[in-house]
């Protein structure tokens, strides 16, 4: 079964406005999430490091200012991203890891495609 | 920073047929995973490797992981329309322990 969500699932938004994703863990807690981001036809680029009740570590070249992330809880990682433009469409994915079979092993959401027009 | 090159980039096969995927990097790497993902999708996560030299099989699935732990293979055998995605992998830094850094990817299309 799915072990992290994401919501929505997609999002449309005008230029300048900000749009909130959730990303929960499911059935556990996660100290840490993380979040990606995706441009068409690429690999997943790693954007931050969420961490419960601590500040969000940022990947270089990441704007901390305008991707606002938020771990308030142990289920529950938000990003924010705040004056959207045209060149923030992409789809962000959230992940966890969790400790299965002895594996730290790591799992993601199913994504959300954000458009701005 | 820690790249890890995925070929071929593109790989557009018919069904029946076997295929080798390659991930190579000149970094190590404490575990290796791979992924599969399908369009509008998040990646779902179908093997992990940790030891020098694993092989590990899923099916018709089977990943290797180099004796160095800086490299690794996903071979699929008789190829079926439904194993079309786009194929990932990622390894884990030996240093940090969960911050993963995802190869360049390789689109498969099987068709009939």
């Amino acid at each position: 079964g799915a072990v992290v969500s994401q919501h929505p699932s997609w999002v449309i938004c005008k230029s300048g406005t900000s749009v909130k994703i959730e990303c929960r863990s499911l059935d556990f807690q996660a100290t840490t999430m993380f979040w990606y981001r995706q441009f068409p036809k690429q690999s997943l680029m790693l954007m931050a490091t969420s961490n419960e009740g601590s500040k969000a570590t940022y990947e270089q070249g990441v704007e901390k200012d305008k991707f606002l992330i938020n771990h308030a809880s142990l289920t529950l990682s938000t990003l924010t991203v705040t004056s959207a433009h045209p060149e923030d469409s992409s789809f962000y994915i959230c992940s966890t890891t969790r400790l299965a079979g002895g594996l730290n092993e790591q799992f993601f959401g199913p994504g959300t495609r954000l458009t701005v027009l | 920073t820690q790249l890890l090159e995925q070929s071929p980039q593109f790989l557009s096969i018919q069904e029946g047929e076997n295929l080798t995927v390659y991930c190579n990097s000149s970094s190590v790497f404490s575990s290796l995973q791979w992924y599969r993902q399908e369009p509008g999708e998040g990646p779902v996560l179908l093997v992990t490797v940790v030891t020098g030299g694993e092989v590990k099989k899923l099916k018709r699935l089977t990943f290797q992981f180099g004796d160095a732990r800086k490299d690794s293979s996903l071979h699929i055998t008789a190829a079926q329309p439904g194993d079309t995605g786009l194929y990932l992998c990622a390894g884990r830094n030996t240093g940090t322990a969960s911050k993963l850094t995802f190869g360049t990817g390789t689109r498969l299309q099987v068709t009939l």
